[in-house]
């Protein structure tokens, strides 16, 4: 069955590092994103991307953080410059639309930890 | 914008206990709604979904109705086993947009 894969599966960086989250959807899906889940509190939503571009994005999602599907597969998710609050688990998700019900598929996820 | 509300937890129930995870939302028209559970250290799985009033999701023994009139779609199962220890988050998504998921309840089964 086909799946979302992350890597790595663990990030340990230093404040003030660039880290690369990485992604690769589902094969022949459309809609990418990106939510995250500090420890013990709820999935909130990044940002969504459909046809190269980013389609939404939460406030969360500021000027530190970008996304990019650089080749037909995979789909990244830059923080510029970590703070200990980007500490979190790192969700990548993919969907195409399928009559109603836009079911989305997560990864793995990333835990990173910013020390 | 939408929301999803859940019961607060944690819950804890003995083996074979009836489970009920209250869920509530506000949306702007028709969203699908899910329910994911996550195990200790992983990812989210989804467990049950259900796109259209009235509908039931069923999975695993756990379901959840679709009702519009009290905007609910509430998980239950009949008799709970230690293995669906878990965090549970109730979830919408309106056409291809993003998830909005409740906090999270956190189930603890005991023998």
């Amino acid at each position: 069955e086909p799946e979302v894969t992350q890597t790595p599966s663990h990030q340990v960086t230093q404040m003030g590092q660039e880290v690369i989250l990485r992604c690769v959807p589902i094969s022949n899906h459309l809609y990418f994103y990106w939510y995250r889940q500090i420890l013990g509190q709820k999935v909130e939503f990044l940002v969504s991307f459909y046809n190269n571009e980013i389609s939404e994005k939460s406030e969360i999602f500021d000027d530190q953080f970008s996304v990019e599907r650089p080749d037909g597969s995979n789909f990244t998710l830059k923080i510029r410059s970590t703070k200990l609050e980007d500490s979190a688990m790192y969700f990548c998700a993919s969907s195409e639309p399928s009559g109603r019900t836009y079911e989305q598929f997560f990864g793995p996820g990333t835990r990173l930890t910013v020390l | 914008g939408n929301s999803v509300t859940q019961m607060e937890g944690p819950v804890t129930l003995s083996e074979e206990a009836f489970l009920t995870i209250n869920c509530t939302y506000t949306a702007t028209g028709y969203p699908s709604l899910f329910w994911y559970v996550q195990y200790p250290g992983e990812g989210l799985q989804l467990l049950l979904k259900a796109t259209k009033a009235d509908d039931k999701g069923s999975n695993k023994g756990f379901e959840a109705t679709y009702r519009k009139e009290t905007t609910s779609f509430h998980l239950e199962k009949g008799s709970v086993q230690v293995s669906d220890s878990a965090v549970y988050f109730c979830a919408l998504r309106a056409g291809a947009g993003k998830s909005t998921f409740g906090d999270g309840t956190t189930l603890t089964v005991k023998p």
